[in-house]
């Protein structure tokens, strides 16, 4: 399977213990994404790679938020001090190309459930 | 981006096609639109995307209203597999803008 792979699928955890996700994006592609998804919502945008540049973040990625991309292929997130606010669906995509209509692929999610 | 409007939700019967509308009134010359879905349990996924003229591919085809300001995905012949939510996304076709805005979108239900 040569699609985007995410792990851990799910993780239960504490409120105030840290958490990191990681993504494996398509072998190929330079550009990777972050959403987070919570129940009933879409997925909201939180922050992007170019190789391992972090080009964008969104407001939702608060100071408790890291990524990175370190040698510009698979990429974590971490969360530090969970809150039970952060309970989500964490999804990772990628792309190619130089033209922003060029399509994201999706990973399957991390779940997180902070108790 | 600008703003789309979708139904929360509608019903169709398996082997009929389906019509999902979305309105973005306020789209821009240089606005693509998107479509993707999502299938129960799984990340999102592409189904197509336009500028002006329809479009068709193996999985839908888009319809974009003249003025641009709707634009219809339709599936032609629905399968419970297509049963989803589906996100009509604009997107500006200018080199930088990398995200998706997604709204909350149609949850589509296929009846056996």
């Amino acid at each position: 399977d040569t699609g985007v792979s995410q792990n851990p699928r799910h993780k239960i955890t504490k409120r105030g213990q840290n958490v990191t996700f990681r993504c494996d994006p398509i072998s190929e592609h330079n550009r990777l994404y972050w959403y987070r998804q919570t129940l009933g919502q879409g997925p909201e945008f939180l922050t992007y790679f170019q190789n391992e540049a972090q080009l964008e973040k969104s407001r939702l990625l608060s100071d408790r938020f890291s990524a990175e991309r370190p040698k510009g292929s698979f990429s974590t997130l971490e969360i530090q001090r969970t809150e039970q606010g952060d309970s989500a669906m964490y999804l990772c995509a990628s792309s190619s190309g130089t033209a922003s209509y060029n399509e994201q692929f999706f990973g399957p999610g991390t779940r997180l459930t902070v108790l | 981006d600008a703003k789309t409007t979708q139904p929360n939700s509608m019903e169709s019967n398996e082997e009929e096609p389906v019509h999902l509308p979305c309105n973005h009134s306020t789209i821009s010359g240089t606005d693509y639109i998107h479509w993707y879905r999502q299938l129960p349990s799984q990340g999102p996924e592409y189904v197509i995307h336009g500028l002006t003229s329809n479009v068709n591919n193996r999985m839908a085809s888009l319809a974009i209203a003249e003025d641009r300001k709707s634009s219809t995905l339709i599936l032609h012949r629905a399968t419970l597999r297509d049963a989803a939510v589906y996100y009509c996304i604009l997107r500006d076709g200018d080199f930088g803008n990398e995200k998706l805005t997604f709204g909350t979108g149609t949850r589509l239900t296929i009846i056996p």
